[in-house]
């Protein structure tokens, strides 16, 4: 089983809906959650991170995290086509000193 | 403020050869860490530098080696190319444990 996993995609949604990507991991002490988006050919850049049960939100952008069950997940409202890109899932696991592992990443497509 | 900035942009190397990733970041980060991407594959961490002066590998270090040369520095060494060991890298650094890591733009190398 990997530690982090993301359905790869393409997640294909309309301009103007709400996109929705999920993340599940393995390490059930995991403390901090991140997502990042990638575009073609670019580094990563963080979007959002999580560390506490719930949702959090900022801008068009929402992280939700339910540790009893795993998972994490990120939605994007009013989706554009900037929005295109891959989004890449990381969690830093109990127990892992400082370092982050990264799912495979879910390629999202805003169509016109 | 540069952020982190990693150097070649891109390489080609013959196989056999060697060569050393420098990697270096401005933001008085403790962690730093070397990935690699490949296509469906995602980030994997190679080698990380939790604090100056302590190296750890990750999940894929074989083939690699790192120095930790200061709190700024982190660099990545191949001693002996393969062309498994054509990928994109990238370097990150983060605050410390349990924060979120800033990528440099990467590596693009080619092992022919």
């Amino acid at each position: 089983q990997k530690e982090v996993e993301q359905n790869s995609g393409p997640l294909s949604v309309p301009e103007g809906a709400i996109a929705s990507l999920n993340c599940t991991y393995s390490d059930r002490g995991s403390q901090s959650f991140f997502w990042y988006r990638q575009y073609s050919g670019k580094s990563p850049e963080l979007i959002m991170f999580i560390y506490s049960n719930g949702d959090k939100e900022d801008g068009r952008f929402t992280a939700q995290l339910n540790k009893a069950s795993q998972y994490v997940s990120l939605l994007i409202r009013d989706s554009q086509p900037s929005d295109s890109a891959t989004y890449l899932c990381a969690v830093n696991p109990a127990g892992g000193g400082n370092k982050l592992t990264f799912g495979t990443g879910t390629q999202l497509k805003v169509e016109l | 403020n540069a952020g982190v900035t990693q150097t070649p942009k891109f390489q080609v190397l013959k196989t056999g050869q060697s060569m050393t990733l420098q990697c270096a970041q401005d933001m008085n980060h403790n962690s730093m860490y070397w990935y690699r991407q490949d296509p469906g594959m995602g980030l994997r961490l190679i080698y990380y530098s939790a604090s100056e002066g302590t190296t750890d590998k990750g999940e894929v270090p074989n083939g690699y080696n790192v120095s930790r040369l200061n709190k700024r520095e982190f660099s990545l060494r191949l001693e002996s190319a393969a062309p498994s060991q054509t990928s994109v890298y990238f370097c990150a650094s983060s605050p410390g444990q349990g924060a979120e890591a800033f990528f440099g733009q990467g590596t693009r190398l080619t092992v022919v």
